[in-house]
């Protein structure tokens, strides 16, 4: 089966402080990750990718991390807020631009 | 149409009939995908479109489930005789032929057998 995972089920992060998500993905020759978030009763929404020429991407406020040696992604959020708190799911691309998911990781926002 | 739509949002069935789920992809897209994400899980692959073709059904999970696409437009996701087990929420993505930032998801269709 499809093996894209996460270390952490949940995550619990007081607000403003920065938030990190971690992810091992199996295939050595995938060369395209993205970041989705999912937020209740809704679709996953892109957030940030990275192809695996590069070690890292900034975005608005995200910076994704991967370590091909040891097949790790990561996922940093600065300066967390409420309306972070969502589902978090890193995504490999297979073939035929089929994308495997991992099981998600929750991120909950403490006020 | 700006974004992938889905229909029905939720959709209630008794157990043993059939259900249509219906995707609408981004005007344009040429691949189209459905997922399964089962209660606090994550997604699993379905079905991948290229085009009105289907070059990949590998994540159907038995007969029961079909599906089809029209041209480059509408899918529908067929399941049959349905069962309590495929209770969950169907996620339909469309991507352009370059993959550019990867899929974009629809809301899903939150299916419950009762």
């Amino acid at each position: 089966g499809e093996s894209v995972g996460l270390h952490l089920p949940t995550l619990s992060v007081q607000e403003g402080d920065n938030s990190i998500i971690n992810c091992a993905y199996s295939n050595s020759a995938s060369d395209y990750f993205i970041w989705y978030k999912q937020e209740s009763g809704k679709g996953p929404q892109f957030i940030i990718d990275i192809r695996s020429n590069m070690d890292k991407r900034q975005g608005q406020r995200v910076t994704v991390l991967l370590n091909k040696t040891v097949k790790h992604l990561s996922l940093q959020i600065a300066a967390t807020q409420p309306g972070d708190s969502a589902v978090y799911f890193c995504a490999e691309k297979r073939g035929n631009n089929r994308l495997a998911f991992g099981k998600g990781n929750q991120v909950v926002v403490i006020p | 149409g700006a974004g992938v739509s889905q229909s029905p949002s939720n959709k209630v069935t008794e157990k043993g009939k059939d259900v249509e789920l219906r995707c609408d992809p981004i005007s344009g897209h040429t691949a189209l995908y459905w997922y399964r994400q089962r209660l606090g899980q994550g997604l699993e692959f379905l079905i991948y479109f290229q085009g009105n073709s289907a070059p990949d059904k590998s994540g159907l999970p038995s007969d029961r489930f079909s599906a089809e696409r029209t041209g480059e437009s509408v899918s529908t996701l067929t399941i049959q005789r349905t069962q309590q087990e495929d209770s969950a929420v169907y996620l339909c993505a469309s991507s352009s032929q370059h993959f550019s930032y990867g899929y974009t998801f629809g809301s899903g269709t939150r299916l419950t057998v009762v």
